[in-house]
């Protein structure tokens, strides 16, 4: 069955410093989607990051980067340098269904609290 | 674009009452969906439809939840009774598949989700 566990409830750190939210996922197709969104304190679901089965890359954006690895199927988000504005509750999410839109399974969320 | 518009924002109604939800997708996307937050269970998915059609309707809790889709740029969640337990936000997002030679399909894009209604029933 397919699932996503996001291990860390909530995480706080001091300003400046860099944290990494882990995610796992499970799914018995090849080929799906990972994503991350944010959902800051207004509410609202933020895209930040799709990645396909096939791709394998890290990606880095700016203070933001991802470690994608299909081996321990995990798709890890790091920010570093972290500012009060990146306080915020992440939520990883994968989508099986290639081809058909995405529907979107989602993590419990990560609250991360980050401290000036 | 302005994104998935949802209305109203914040809804409070007495238990028993009929509730409507409101949706307009991105101009252009075929894919909508109605997603639920809550503490205890998250963000799931409720409904979603391509098309105007429902494709999957597995995540709607009871009869009491309905959902439609009248055209390509609206679609309404009602719930008739509403119950105190189905307090949440409530999300609408939308989606399309993406192409990377016209007419050639390679993939999902991600969800745009719309701001959600909170809804309190009391």
């Amino acid at each position: 069955a397919q699932k996503v566990t996001q291990a860390q409830t909530e995480i706080s750190v001091v300003e400046k410093e860099d944290v990494t939210l882990d995610c796992v996922y499970e799914t018995r197709d090849t080929t799906y989607y990972l994503f991350w969104y944010k959902q800051p304190p207004s509410g609202e679901l933020v895209f930040l990051i799709r990645r396909n089965s096939f791709d394998e890359q890290n990606e880095i954006s700016g203070r933001y980067s991802w470690n994608f690895q299909k081996s321990t199927s995990s798709f890890n988000f790091t920010i570093t340098a972290s500012q009060v504005v990146d306080s915020a509750v992440y939520f990883c999410a994968l989508s099986e269904e290639y081809n058909q839109g995405g529907k979107l399974i989602f993590g419990q969320g990560t609250e991360l609290s980050v401290k000036p | 674009d302005a994104g998935v518009i949802q209305s109203p924002r914040h809804e409070v109604t007495e238990m028993g009452q009929e509730v409507t939800l409101r949706c307009k997708p991105i101009s252009g996307h075929d894919y909508l969906f109605w997603y639920r937050q809550t503490m205890m269970r998250g963000l799931e998915l409720l409904i979603y439809f391509n098309n105007n059609v429902p494709i999957d309707d597995s995540g709607m809790p009871e009869d009491r939840f309905s959902a439609k889709m009248p055209n390509a740029s609206f679609s309404t969640l009602k719930i008739q009774p509403s119950e105190p337990r189905d307090s949440a936000v409530y999300f609408c997002a939308s989606s399309t598949l993406y192409t990377e030679t016209v007419g050639y399909v390679v993939g999902n894009t991600e969800a745009f989700f719309g701001q959600g209604t909170r809804l309190t029933v009391v």
